[in-house]
């Protein structure tokens, strides 16, 4: 079964708009962390952002922000203020705390395309 | 100061030969992953360390997959009896420890099976 679903394999934003990317995920373990990471044209992996499914606020790192609705089990990405830059492949990801040890499963990505 | 960095760049080598993987971690990072990425997918856990303990290989493959590692040092990944879909991106990571989430990415080795 799927663990990390994101079903976007494409989005297209206008540069200083908003944008959402969604994730959702799948888990019976109460301990467990989402991230996100944007891997750019060049191929590197950038980590973008954490959230613990104990934190009580969602977290925000600059122009990032994580909407986490867990009873929905949903993690979706908030790019605020596009920019040209922030065209790449972005990639959803869970740690289960027990059941999965440490390893982290990846969802297949979106390819965000930012328009000028 | 220095990333993660992953020897050779790309490898291009003939299907049932054996290749082997080098991935230098950041100086001080216990925990090492070890992913592969097919082209246009998301990346595929393989294997990571964390410190002296037993790693966990569960994500393997096939037998003909194997990984090594010094302590917490240098690691290699090794594909004996190479096949046409083993072909990829091979990227490892390595973090400060388990607890810390964050994984820093090497440049990854791309993997072409002829």
């Amino acid at each position: 079964a799927q663990k990390i679903t994101q079903t976007q394999p494409g989005m297209f934003v206008q540069e200083k708009e908003a944008v959402t990317l969604d994730c959702t995920y799948d888990t019976s373990d109460p301990s467990y962390g989402l991230f996100w990471y944007k891997q750019p044209s060049s191929g590197e992996m950038i980590f973008l952002i954490y959230q613990g499914s104990y934190d009580q606020q969602n977290a925000t790192e600059g122009r990032y922000s994580l909407n986490f609705q867990k009873a929905r089990k949903s993690a979706n990405l908030v790019i605020s203020a596009s920019q040209l830059g922030d065209s790449a492949m972005y990639f959803c990801a869970m740690r289960e705390g027990r059941t999965g040890g440490f390893k982290t499963i990846f969802g297949a990505g979106t390819r965000l395309f930012v328009k000028a | 100061g220095a990333g993660v960095s992953q020897s050779p760049s790309n490898k291009v080598t003939e299907k049932g030969k054996d290749v082997e993987l080098r991935c230098d971690p950041i100086s001080g990072h216990t925990a090492l992953y070890w992913y592969r990425q097919r082209l246009g997918q998301g990346l595929e856990f393989l294997i990571y360390f964390q410190g002296n303990s037993a790693p966990d290989k569960s994500g393997l493959p096939s037998d003909r997959f194997s990984a090594e590692r010094t302590g917490e040092s240098v690691s290699t990944l090794t594909i004996q009896r190479t096949q046409q879909e083993d072909s990829a991106v091979y990227l490892c990571a390595s973090s400060p420890g388990l607890a810390v989430y964050e994984q820093y990415f090497g440049p990854g080795t791309r993997l072409t099976v002829t």
